[in-house]
């Protein structure tokens, strides 16, 4: 099930720089979008989320890009700063009929911020 | 800031064994979710509940599993008689209304022996 597909398994950046996290999908019914942040031994963080009505959305350093043309999307992080050193799961779901919340996840991108 | 709680964190078991992973959804909560991830992989969706039963399930969802909301607040996902494929980390999430808002827990680390 290739979905959600995030193609880069790590990413590594200086701190102060940008982060752009990459991710791309097949399904066209899909119809929401989100970005989870994950540390070791932690479940997946919320971060940021985007409807597909929608092209950006912005909460604070985060910045997510909708493509629907492209069915691509990304995450900005201006500026990235250590402690965003995570692994990042970008997920995308449907808001209609029983799959309503359910969440198909991509295989999840690494970043690096190094100091 | 409300979380979704999950116990135990980690549970070693014995292959065959029946297991049940708990969780506390944040309380004003209405739609439940288990989530799995096995090493290496993917987070990989289990199943959904919302008005007490069951509204998806995955193929991997299959007889040996079981969820439950007994008493309005734990929610819980039983494996009847567990496989060594089993082990992997388990995720519960909820949310209120809005899917693109869903907080999941800080996972169980189920490992079958």
């Amino acid at each position: 099930d290739q979905q959600v597909k995030q193609n880069s398994p790590s990413l590594s950046v200086q701190e102060g720089r940008i982060s752009i996290l990459n991710c791309d999908y097949t399904n066209s019914m899909f119809d929401y979008f989100l970005w989870y942040k994950k540390y070791p031994a932690e479940g997946p963080t919320f971060l940021i989320s985007i409807s597909s009505i929608k092209d950006k959305n912005e909460d604070g350093r985060f910045t997510v890009f909708l493509n629907k043309s492209a069915k691509h999307l990304s995450l900005h992080i201006v500026p990235s700063q250590p402690g965003d050193s995570a692994v990042y799961f970008c997920a995308a779901g449907n808001a209609g009929g029983t799959s309503y919340g359910k969440l198909t996840f991509g295989q999840g991108t690494i970043l690096t911020v190094h100091p | 800031e409300p979380e979704v709680t999950q116990t135990p964190s980690h549970q070693v078991t014995q292959m065959g064994q029946e297991v049940i992973l708990r969780c506390v959804p944040i309380s004003n909560h209405l739609y439940f979710y288990w989530y799995r991830q096995i090493l290496g992989q993917k987070v990989e969706f289990l199943v959904s509940f919302y008005n007490n039963e069951i509204s998806e399930k995955s193929e991997i969802f299959d007889d040996q599993f079981s969820v439950e909301r007994p008493d309005g607040s734990n929610f819980t996902l039983k494996i009847r008689s567990t496989k060594l494929e089993d082990s992997a980390m388990y995720f519960c999430a909820s949310f209120l209304f809005r899917p693109g808002e869903a907080f999941f827990g800080q996972g169980t680390r189920l490992t079958v022996v």
